[in-house]
């Protein structure tokens, strides 16, 4: 079984600093990873992904997540955040194979980027 | 294309009720999921359905099920309702295949989910 864990509830961080989300997985077969922003009262929004090849991805708005094996790990940072990344991020895996659509999120990280 | 509406957006119900709640997916997207997002217990996978058919479930009472139409269209049905069922029920839909063994990967596009209030 795969499980996710984000290491923090919470996150507040001023504008225009930097900022480091973190997640952690397990899981015994190679999976699929993501990190979702959800803004308040709305859907989840895909924000990257990461299916194979280079360990690090980005997204069009700044964030990037690098997918560290050994570590079992994806954090999302961003070098620069703005008040508008306020929300609440999510990370999650599922399996390539048998899985079907089953995402597993682990618990979320609300961004707070204050003035 | 629009995109994954859910409907209604709000709903409130007392205990001991059932509740349906609906999902229209992108156009062309056969494949519906629902998810039950929770303060305590975050976000959790209830069912998947593609082509009418159920083909993934999550660890949820059978008070909880689902159905999918010849359209894609889906909906889930809550029977008697306890307090923790308030949750924000959102539903995906993607335009992944038929087949559990393909590693392919179809992104899943959320809706707005339907918040459900038990009282």
């Amino acid at each position: 079984a795969q499980s996710v864990t984000q290491l923090d509830s919470q996150v507040p961080v001023f504008e225009e600093a930097p900022v480091e989300l973190r997640c952690n997985y397990s899981s015994s077969v190679s999976v699929y990873l993501f990190w979702y922003v959800q803004y308040p009262n709305q859907g989840l929004q895909l924000l990257l992904k990461y299916l194979s090849g280079s360990t690090l991805v980005e997204s069009i708005n700044g964030f990037e997540a690098e997918f560290n094996k050994s570590q079992t790990s994806f954090h999302l940072r961003k070098p620069s955040v703005h008040i508008s990344d306020t929300a609440e991020y999510f990370c999650a895996v599922t399996r390539p194979w048998g899985q079907g659509g089953k995402l597993i999120f682990g618990q979320g990280t609300e961004l707070s980027v204050k003035p | 294309k629009a995109g994954v509406t859910q409907t209604p957006r709000y709903l409130i119900k007392t205990r001991g009720q059932q509740v349906t709640l609906s999902c229209s997916p992108i156009s062309g997207h056969r494949s519906v999921s629902w998810y039950q997002q929770t303060p305590g217990q975050g976000l959790q996978f209830l069912f998947e359905y593609f082509s009418e058919t159920q083909r993934n479930k999550g660890n949820f009472p059978g008070r909880f099920s689902g159905r999918q139409f010849s359209n894609s269209r889906s909906e889930m049905n809550v029977s008697t309702l306890e307090l923790g069922d308030s949750a924000l029920y959102l539903c995906a839909s993607s335009s992944r295949g038929r087949s559990l063994l393909s590693s392919s990967y179809n992104e899943q596009f959320f809706g707005p989910g339907t918040r459900l209030t038990v009282l």
